[in-house]
């Protein structure tokens, strides 16, 4: 049984780095059928898909436009977790952020973390 | 910029059946986007239920199901429950290793 647990501050300050880090039981970050997703949700955005890393002999990585300039995911092997990074945040990146395994690269996301909510309020 | 479409609110009668649809802003939806499907509670993460446009996820109903109508990828719930109540998405692959939701469709079951 797959489980990811969410960890980070529930609160950042504007033009800050949002940090936050899912830690994977279950399954291996460096899977060669999973990929590793971050995914937010907001009352004005609704659920947004981030980004997301997937190891194929070697590390691949995909990012949403609208935040391509701003965000880093990293796969952290030794400690088998996946995290996020969103530099320069601004009110508006205010919501829950999740963090979710997608098998295979199908948009098959059969597993998530539990959420944190993030505040971005000086 | 891909805008995926999704009725903002539906109802349906408990027993009755219902379909939610998932839209291109430009173009038609076809099995090429492995659209799929979520449902998600107040509180909770979301749920997968349908993937690959109409394979069930482990341990979903067979009263729910995914298919390509027209256009655009439908979700179809025959035999409504009051515990179907729920907030759905859809999410398609729009290209380029982009995924994108939809706005999400608020079910009502009464």
């Amino acid at each position: 049984q797959v489980q990811l647990q969410q960890s980070g501050p529930g609160l950042v300050k504007p033009s800050q780095t949002l940090s936050l880090t899912c830690a994977i039981s279950g399954d291996s970050v460096s899977s060669n059928s999973a990929a590793w997703n971050w995914i937010r949700q907001s009352p004005s955005r609704g659920l947004e898909w981030l980004g997301r890393a997937y190891y194929r002999s070697k590390w691949n990585y995909d990012y949403v436009a609208s935040v391509r300039s701003r965000i880093t995911i990293i796969p952290d092997t030794p400690n088998n977790q996946i995290s996020l990074q969103l530099n320069s945040v601004t009110p508006e990146d205010t919501a829950v952020y999740y963090c979710a395994k997608d098998v295979a690269g199908t948009g098959y996301f059969d597993y998530w973390g539990q959420g944190t909510l993030v505040t971005v309020s000086s | 910029q891909t805008v995926v479409t999704q009725e903002p609110s539906f109802s349906v009668s408990p027993g009755g059946t219902v379909t939610l649809t998932c839209g291109l802003s430009s173009g038609s939806v076809s099995t090429s986007h492995y659209a799929s499907w979520y449902q998600q509670t107040p509180g909770q993460a979301p749920r997968a239920l349908i993937y690959k446009t109409n394979t069930r996820s482990s341990g979903v109903p067979d009263r729910f199901s995914g298919s390509i109508l027209g256009n655009k990828a439908a979700l179809t719930i025959t035999g409504a429950q009051a515990d179907d109540e729920s907030d759905y998405h859809c999410l398609l692959y729009v290209g380029s290793g982009i995924w994108v939701f939809g706005g999400g469709t608020k079910l009502t079951v009464l």
